[in-house]
């Protein structure tokens, strides 16, 4: 069964440290990988998308991959307090019709 | 870009009744929709997958027969949820499909909730 796992949290950091968020997956099939950030009652928010090994780095958000630990990270620097909120990982692999496989969500929370 | 929205955002209907949530990819062309749905402090689960102009594809111990989805155009996808019950009342949450890596893009998601 394809699984993708993430410390479920609450991580807690001090506002302007940085954040360092982690997910492993299972399936080695896995092509794309996808931080998606959730706020409380609302919907996930793509922020981050990588598809190869190494860092993509997009404002204060770096994502990185190492396919063969099959490890996908996601590093906030200079974290805010509306930085405070769920985030998941997800991988999709074309031989699973291009669904989403989700881990189960990192709390996190940027204290003043 | 990649914006989808959900209508409506939120409905209160009574036991027995159907409702319809419409999700749009305002501005691309999606081939693939996905129909999640979310229960309070709980994963995302995906439901099924849409595809435009053939039948969705359910996850197992989906009954199709109550959600019925319905993919008419490369920017339109419906969920129709029938002689909806109490236990039926979650938070129902879709997505698009852009571009070759397939990245989906959320809609705000529709509140049903089922008196």
């Amino acid at each position: 069964q394809k699984e993708v796992e993430q410390n479920s949290g609450p991580l807690s950091v001090p506002e302007g440290a940085i954040a360092s968020l982690n997910c492993t997956y299972s399936d080695r099939g896995s092509q794309s990988f996808f931080w998606y950030r959730q706020y409380s009652g609302k919907s996930p928010e793509l922020i981050m998308s990588i598809y190869s090994n190494g860092d993509k780095e997009d404002g204060r958000f770096t994502a990185q991959l190492n396919k063969a630990s099959q490890y996908v990270s996601l590093l906030i620097r200079d974290s805010q307090p509306s930085d405070s909120a769920t985030y998941l990982c997800a991988a999709s692999s074309t031989g699973g019709g291009n669904k989403l496989t989700f881990g189960t969500g990192t709390q996190l929370k940027v204290e003043l | 870009g990649a914006v989808v929205s959900q209508h409506p955002s939120w409905v209160i209907c009574k036991s027995g009744t159907s409702v319809k949530i419409e999700c749009r990819s305002l501005d691309f062309q999606a081939t693939t929709m996905f129909w999640y749905r979310q229960f309070p402090k709980q994963s995302l689960m995906l439901m099924a997958t849409s595809n435009e102009g053939s039948k969705a594809t359910y996850e197992q111990g989906v009954e199709k027969d109550k959600f019925l989805i319905n993919h008419a155009s490369l920017t339109l996808s419906t969920l129709t949820v029938t002689s909806a019950h109490p236990e039926d009342s979650s938070f129902y949450i879709c997505s698009a499909g852009r571009g070759a890596n397939n990245e989906q893009f959320f809609g705000p998601g529709t509140r049903l909730t089922v008196l």
